[in-house]
């Protein structure tokens, strides 16, 4: 079945430093794919998507592109903020469902 | 901008209470979802809604069900909680033509 894999966390990085937070799926087909957010204490936000192979998804300065060829979905940043501190999930669509991945807890030290 | 909103932000209730989760949406939204998040597994779908009361099974409904009698209200119901049911319930919603979702704040459910 689908599935979606996302590096285990906590990711600590240092105000200013660049992120990269791992996402691989399997799937048939060709879903969509997501990144959410998770801001403590809050719901789920949509970070970003892509629908199909190369596209690259972007928002608030971050990026991941769909790459078919490795199956990820990798999100990138070039310079994170202490506000960026959050819990990151990776997903993809299955039929209008979402299938989750694990999430990646982030912590931005100034 | 779509709202989604649950009836609670905590919720404290006692092992055998019958418990009641709702979620209201204010985008006329055909799809309708619940989802449980733990620590280490994410978000997994408990059961969905495509229309009212149409309902569909997700992956881990046992000792769960749900009830969409209007178009914007999906509510979750745990006929007899118990403690393995103590978790953050995240409700979201979904139009039938995009794959975006979007979530309510969710609401953190103990059981003692």
């Amino acid at each position: 079945g689908n599935s979606v894999t996302q590096m285990e966390g906590p990711v600590t990085l240092s105000e200013e430093a660049f992120l990269t937070i791992n996402c691989t799926y399997t799937a048939t087909g060709y879903p969509s794919l997501f990144w959410y957010v998770q801001y403590p204490g809050e719901g789920l936000q949509l970070l970003l998507k892509a629908t199909k192979a190369d596209d690259k998804g972007s928002n608030k300065g971050f990026e991941a592109t769909y790459r078919k060829e490795t199956t990820s979905f990798h999100l990138e940043k070039g310079s994170v903020q202490v506000s960026d501190s959050a819990v990151y999930f990776c997903a993809l669509d299955s039929s209008y469902k979402l299938i989750f991945g694990s999430g990646t807890r982030l912590l931005v030290r100034p | 901008d779509v709202k989604v909103t649950q009836s609670s932000r905590y919720l404290v209730k006692r092992t055998g209470e019958k418990v009641f989760l709702e979620c209201v949406q204010d985008m006329d939204h055909e799809n309708m979802f619940w989802y449980r998040q733990d620590p280490g597994l994410g978000l997994r779908l408990i059961y969905f809604s495509y229309d009212v009361k149409m309902k569909e099974k997700g992956d881990i409904p046992e000792g769960y069900s749900v009830s969409r009698e209007k178009k914007e209200r999906f509510s979750l119901i745990l006929e007899s909680a118990s403690t393995n049911q103590t978790s953050m319930y995240l409700c979201a919603t979904g139009g039938s033509r995009t794959d975006t979702q979007y979530f309510g704040p969710g609401t953190r459910l103990t059981v003692l």
